[in-house]
């Protein structure tokens, strides 16, 4: 069965400190992986997505790495900002969902970052 | 500006009732998804579309019904069967064939049982 895992499931960090999210996931044959983020009660806006043939990819402070090998993709987050606090999701896309674009949510890990 | 649409914010079902959620897009996206979001998981694929007059079950179907007579109109109706209907509801759309394909989200409709 193909699963998302988001470890921890809640951090909280003093601002300015740097930090890593964690997703890992089963079955190396994935087509994607994007890294979501969703403030209270709104919808997702999409951070970064990484293609199966990418190690990494970087938007502003934000860098996600992929290891398919070892089922794994994290999230880094430069100097952190009060205004980073949100939900952050990972979702996978895997090659046997074909033309669907069917994507495999984390259950997310909730970042708050104290002033 | 473009984006996608979800009415209304908030919606209160009545047991017994079916109750329509809308959704709406003006990207142009030929792929449109509905998903549930529960407390402390992940979002759930209900109904997903990739063309007009037609559309798939996802993993928790039951209970749910949609149309796409439009290429940018999505709405899903969640009928009396739904058992447990308190969630989230996000809707999402895509482009189909290009190599990015990101989803993008609408702000969401939270469904409460009266």
């Amino acid at each position: 069965k193909q699963e998302v895992t988001q470890i921890p499931a809640a951090l909280s960090v003093p601002e300015g400190e740097n930090l890593v999210l964690n997703c890992s996931f089963t079955d190396s044959a994935i087509y994607n992986l994007q890294w979501f983020r969703q403030d209270p009660g709104k919808g997702l806006t999409s951070l970064l997505l990484i293609q199966s043939s990418q190690r990494e990819q970087t938007s502003g402070r934000l860098n996600a790495s992929l290891d398919k090998s070892s089922g794994r993709s994290t999230l880094y987050i430069a100097a952190s900002q009060p205004g980073d606090s949100a939900t952050y999701l990972c979702a996978v896309r895997w090659v046997y969902g074909g033309a669907t674009n069917k994507l495999i949510f984390g259950t997310g890990t909730l970042l708050a970052v104290q002033p | 500006d473009g984006g996608i649409t979800q009415s209304p914010k908030y919606l209160f079902r009545k047991e017994g009732q079916n109750v329509t959620l809308s959704c709406e897009q003006n990207l142009n996206h030929d792929a449109m998804y509905w998903y549930r979001q529960d407390p402390g998981q992940g979002l759930r694929l209900i109904y997903y579309s990739q063309i007009v007059n037609d559309f798939q079950k996802g993993d928790i179907a039951e209970g749910y019904s949609v149309s796409r007579e439009k290429k940018e109109s999505f709405p899903l109706t969640v009928t009396s069967a739904q058992k447990n209907p308190t969630a989230f509801y996000l809707c999402a759309s895509s482009m189909l064939g290009t190599y990015q394909e990101t989803q993008y989200f609408g702000p969401g409709t939270r469904l409460l049982v009266l």
